[in-house]
């Protein structure tokens, strides 16, 4: 069964330009979340989609955004790069909607912005 | 407001036993452990559901002591694959999902 992949692993990128970044879910699993991971925040929450709808947003600023397609895949956006926005982002997915159910995280894109 | 996780970091012999805290100022509904090496994803290690309870496989288990709002994962004679850091994913209690909120994670190191 294959994991949760993630698209692309490494981006370097220019403040002020966008980057979409991709998620393809276990086969199955329609709850996908997004992570932002820094060394001096650590994992935060940035959104959750399950059935194309996002059922929660963490406190990111309106340049996150995302959205979920109807073979469960997600993409997440952020426009307008700053360089603070340096991160592993990183994609999880899970079998439902709901809590108490465990994610099965990818391998992150690693985004550089210069 | 993020679980707090202790210690921030820990050396062992292999053999050793280590205990890894993740307090909450919030009513847990669960707590999911997971342990990431560098480089590479979270891995789930166990999810410990409000109601207080205890879990294991092999030699790392965890416990949930709802009272307390705090959970502690327990690794058992420790191996050199147990290195990485340890992370605690937090959901509280009440009405909607929000996600998890993770501790700032736990360092520990395995030497032979």
């Amino acid at each position: 069964k294959a994991g949760v992949t993630q698209t692309p692993r490494y981006l370097i990128k220019t403040r002020g330009q966008q980057v979409t970044l991709s998620c393809s879910p276990i086969s199955g699993h329609r709850s996908v979340s997004w992570y932002q991971q820094t060394p001096g925040q650590g994992l935060q929450f940035l959104f959750e989609y399950f059935s194309e709808t996002q059922r929660n947003k963490g406190n990111f600023p309106g340049r996150f955004s995302g959205r979920q397609f109807s073979n469960s895949r997600s993409e997440m956006n952020v426009s307008t790069l700053e360089l603070g926005d340096s991160a592993l982002y990183l994609c999880a997915s899970s079998a439902g909607q709901g809590k108490g159910l465990g994610y099965t995280f990818g391998s992150g894109t690693r985004l550089t912005v210069v | 407001q993020q679980p707090v996780q202790s210690p921030q970091a820990v050396i062992l012999r292999e053999g050793e036993d280590a205990v890894i805290n993740c307090s909450s100022s919030k009513a847990l509904y669960s707590v999911h452990w997971y342990r990431q090496k560098h480089g590479e994803a979270p891995v789930f290690l166990m999810i410990l559901l409000k109601g207080g309870e205890q879990k294991g496989h092999d030699k790392i288990s965890a416990s949930f002591n709802e009272k307390k709002q705090q959970s502690s994962l327990y690794l058992t004679a420790s191996q050199l694959s147990y290195s990485g850091t340890y992370f605690c994913g937090t959901e509280y209690s009440g009405g909607g999902a929000d996600g998890l909120t993770f501790g700032k994670g736990t360092h520990l190191i395995i030497q032979p």
